[in-house]
């Protein structure tokens, strides 16, 4: 299995801030994702991270808003910019492994903008 | 494109129950599938998965069969307990080194 970390694992910030989100895993990987859990639903994909390429992104999602570095296979950061209340969210890091065809999450950040 | 369609909660049971949670998916070739739980206040735990035609995936007494017939993957558990109460999500992954994608989740709660 992966190990992931996340930090902050919890933050209230004001509107109009940024927020970044690290992103730790045990193990190195070549594929992580972003993920964020609005209240009460589903997880919807942000971006593709993966080393020594430029983030891929969603439909809906621009890297001005959540730009993300990849530096190496074992750290990411999220960041969250210009926030306004409908980012609320919790965010997810995540890493697939190859090996075991599984898909592995970590604890998330839950993030309130007020 | 790629997407999953869960039955709408939430589910109501009492314990021993029956249960079925119902999960068809669109997708082109043979996606992996998937079944993730996320208990209150938890983070997201893979319970099963099926990654070919008519595997069947289970863990915890769940059991989940991958029918390409009927483009399904629906989650079953012949008697639940108070501590299955939990979100459960359905997720496919079109191919490997692709994100997963999810269901809109289905909250299940069970009563003693």
């Amino acid at each position: 299995s992966a190990v992931i970390s996340q930090k902050p694992s919890r933050d209230i910030c004001q509107r109009g801030t940024s927020l970044t989100i690290q992103c730790q895993v045990d193990s190195q990987v070549t594929m992580m994702f972003w993920y964020r859990q609005q209240p009460g639903q589903s997880l919807t994909l942000i971006a593709t991270a993966n080393q020594g390429s430029e983030a891929t992104y969603e439909s809906g999602f621009v890297i001005d808003k959540f730009p993300i570095s990849r530096p190496n296979l074992t750290f990411s950061t999220l960041t969250v910019s210009n926030m306004s209340p409908e980012d609320s969210s919790i965010y997810l890091c995540s890493v697939a492994r190859e090996a075991d065809n599984e898909q592995y999450f970590g604890p998330g950040t839950r993030l309130t903008v007020t | 494109g790629n997407s999953v369609t869960q039955m709408e909660g939430p589910v109501t049971l009492s314990e021993e129950a029956f249960l079925t949670i119902n999960c068809t998916y669109t997708a082109t070739g043979y996606p992996s599938l998937f079944w993730y739980v996320q208990y209150p206040g938890e983070g997201l735990q893979l319970l099963l998965k099926a990654t070919k035609a008519d595997d069947k995936g289970s863990n915890k007494g769940f059991e989940a069969t991958y029918r390409k017939e009927t483009t399904s993957f629906h989650l079953e558990k012949g008697s639940v307990q108070v501590s299955d109460s939990a979100v459960y999500f359905c997720a496919l992954r079109h191919q490997a080194g692709t994100a997963l994608i999810f269901g809109k989740g289905t909250t299940l709660s069970v009563s003693s």
